[in-house]
């Protein structure tokens, strides 16, 4: 167990909606870095938060947003969700902002259909 | 553009023979260098990581990485590998960009141990 919790583990919806995804980092964390998982794609990096604060940006679309709140959890919000966006979803963290070891969620698994 | 590229999609050993889990990267700068297991139905699990210092790279699990400069390579290595080490490995390049620290990961390579 990594100490990181993500949930839901799964998620089913149509296309044109909106979910929120969350994520309790470890105890201590301050980082929470936020994965899309595909078979396409990879594991695509798309948007880091450090102490509440975003830190790092990367392939997050304009449809997806992310927060951190002052407990430290984390929330993905995708919204006007197409077919593409079926993947899994990882929430990871770290103590600091940057070059130790991430600690990764078991993941939410979005298929929107 | 930085980049990490893991050859082989997959590799198939057998149990109690030395595997290689190849990684080359193209960054610029002096980049962190990381290796992360997946197993079906999980998240990653950090393996091991190379800041500076010795090229090879003790981890967990028995696994060890070789770092090389002019290759740019960090492959994956184990002496002896179990049908338990069957899963997924990632490379990964941690690297500071614009104020900002990156984790860019390689498209991962499948492990398959067979008795």
């Amino acid at each position: 167990d990594s100490g990181v919790t993500q949930t839901p583990k799964h998620l089913i919806t149509a296309t044109g909606q909106r979910v929120t995804l969350r994520c309790s980092p470890r105890s201590g964390d301050l980082s929470v870095y936020w994965y899309q998982q595909s078979l396409d794609q990879g594991l695509q990096f798309l948007i880091q938060y450090y102490n509440g604060e975003e830190r790092a940006k990367g392939n997050i679309l304009e449809r997806f947003s992310a927060q951190q709140f002052p407990d430290l959890h984390s929330e993905l919000n995708l919204s006007s969700l197409e077919l593409g966006d079926s993947a899994l979803y990882f929430c990871a963290s770290s103590v600091g902002a940057g070059s130790e070891k991430l600690f990764f969620g078991s993941g939410t698994q979005l298929s929107v259909l | 553009a930085q980049s990490v590229a893991q050859p082989e999609d997959q590799v198939n050993v057998a149990e109690g023979n030395p595997l290689t889990v190849k990684c080359t990267y193209s960054v610029s700068g002096n980049p962190y260098l990381f290796w992360y297991v997946q197993y079906p139905n999980r998240g990653l699990q950090f393996l091991l990581k190379y800041i500076t210092g010795d090229n090879l790279v003790k981890g967990s699990y028995g696994f060890e990485a070789e770092f090389n400069k002019s290759q740019t390579s960090f492959h994956l290595k184990k002496p002896s590998a179990l049908v338990s080490d069957s899963a997924l490995y990632f490379c990964a390049v941690g690297l500071w960009m614009d104020s900002s620290y990156k984790l860019i990961f390689g498209s991962g390579t499948r492990l398959l141990v067979r008795p």
